[in-house]
């Protein structure tokens, strides 16, 4: 089944302790972006990658790390998380341009920080 | 940059029709892009136009004006399950790869 998994799905933790999530996609999709949504906000674009080793700001990176070793995978890292960072994360991929190709998500990872 | 405005919510009844506005100001653009949302779930994908005109699929058809920066999406015979959020995006031509959504509209359908 084509889908885009991320993990953990829900995650509490305290200011400053790293943490990693994850996102692996098994379509082959070139492109992938993480995206946070806050009540009123929408969906925030924080990082995006359009192929291996090539990634990009979105309109929200500060505190956030990314990187693109393997084509199927693209974690998001909080170095040091603060509790402005609480919030639904959602990782999707698509076939090229995120504008361009339907974007797939996946099931989200709400953080919690506190 | 881009900006995207919507109607923050839209209530209609059963059967009716509905059209979600979306504007948008942007220094360049590609197309534009829906999605549905229903509460604790994920974004899933509904249309994309690039070109001015009507893209219809099924009960839902989304409409494009490039000159007036300016696009709908249509929902007909509405049923409650078309309860959710929906959101424009566009690509952001300073940005290359970015995509930007607007803060979406949340569509209430009663019975």
């Amino acid at each position: 089944e084509a889908q885009v998994t991320q993990n953990p799905r829900y995650l509490i933790t305290v200011t400053g302790k790293k943490l990693t999530v994850t996102c692996s996609q098994n379509m082959n999709h070139e492109y992938m972006s993480w995206y946070r949504q806050d009540p009123g906000l929408g969906l925030r674009q924080i990082y995006y990658s359009m192929n291996v080793e090539v990634t990009d700001k979105g309109d929200v990176p500060e505190g956030y790390k990314v990187s693109r070793k393997e084509k199927r995978n693209f974690p998001l890292i909080l170095e040091s998380p603060s509790p402005n960072q609480t919030s639904l994360y959602f990782c999707a991929s698509s076939l090229g341009s995120g504008g361009d190709y339907e974007q797939y998500f996946g099931p989200g990872t709400r953080l919690t920080v506190t | 940059g881009q900006s995207l405005e919507q109607p923050s919510e839209v209530t209609a009844v059963e059967g009716a029709i509905v059209q979600i506005n979306c504007t948008y100001q942007t220094s360049g653009f590609y197309g534009l892009s829906w999605y549905q949302q229903h509460d604790g779930g994920a974004p899933t994908f509904l249309s994309y136009n690039a070109l001015d005109g009507l893209e219809e699929t099924g009960r839902f058809s989304s409409f494009l004006s490039r000159s007036d920066s300016y696009g709908y999406l249509l929902l007909q015979e509405l049923q409650m399950k078309d309860s959710a959020s929906y959101f424009c995006a566009v690509r952001d031509r300073t940005g290359f790869q970015k995509l930007v959504f607007g803060t979406g509209t949340r569509l209430l359908v009663s019975p």
